[in-house]
């Protein structure tokens, strides 16, 4: 099984900044995705980090908002630019094979 | 479209048997997970099905019919640590997880 390391773990970050979470994995893996917790809610895709290339955002996420990048197999990062309260959340790095699928242990942000 | 469902809360007696029910209708399929989670922690992966049939891991087993879109997790003998959220997650053709939206389990004395 792969190990993620996520940081930060948790961050309170003023309205207009923005925050950069890294995503480390211990093994090179082919597929890398970010995902974002609500509280008391399931897991929401927000794209998947390609290496090489632009990510791939699901519907309601966009590039300016979400910027990402994979420069190689083994790690990635998420922006969440432009902050706003509504942006409060947990993210969630997750990384694996085919019949794999693990994740990080989450970045719980803040906007204050 | 991609649709996945799973109740949202269940309640058990601590050593009994409870089964988390999952249907799904999705474009394509590479698998089904299952994950718990507790309350401010990262989802724990529990099971992967690709086949039919029963994967059964100590406590917990996991089902999957792919003709029905359905898909079971059992936990037998549950302790008080088994009270958390269990999500149901396929994966489609692209590789990524869709997740349903998660049973709340509460087990008690």
């Amino acid at each position: 099984s792969a190990v993620i390391s996520q940081k930060p773990s948790r961050d309170i970050c003023q309205r207009g900044t923005s925050l950069t979470i890294q995503c480390q994995v211990d093994s090179q893996v082919t597929m890398m995705f970010w995902y974002r917790q609500q509280p008391g809610q399931s897991l929401t895709l927000i794209a998947t980090a390609n290496q090489g290339s632009e990510a791939t955002y699901e519907s309601g996420f966009v590039i300016d908002k979400f910027p990402i990048s994979r420069p190689n197999l083994t790690f990635s990062t998420l922006t969440v630019s432009n902050l706003s309260p509504e942006d409060s959340s947990i993210y969630l790095c997750s990384a694996g094979e085919s019949s794999e699928a693990f994740f990080g242990q989450g970045t719980r942000l803040t906007v204050v | 479209g991609q649709n996945i469902d799973q109740p949202t809360e269940m309640t058990a007696t601590e050593g009994a048997i409870v089964q988390i029910n999952c249907t799904y209708q999705t474009s394509g399929f590479n698998g089904l997970f299952w994950y718990q989670q507790h309350a401010g922690e990262a989802p724990t992966f529990l099971s992967y099905n690709v086949l039919d049939g029963l994967e059964e891991k100590g406590r917990f087993s996991s089902f999957l019919s792919r003709s029905k879109g359905y898909s079971y997790l059992l936990l037998k003998e549950l302790q008080m640590k088994d009270s958390a959220s269990y999500l149901c997650a396929v994966k489609g053709n692209t590789g990524k997880l869709i997740f349903g939206q998660g049973t709340t389990l509460q087990v008690k004395p």
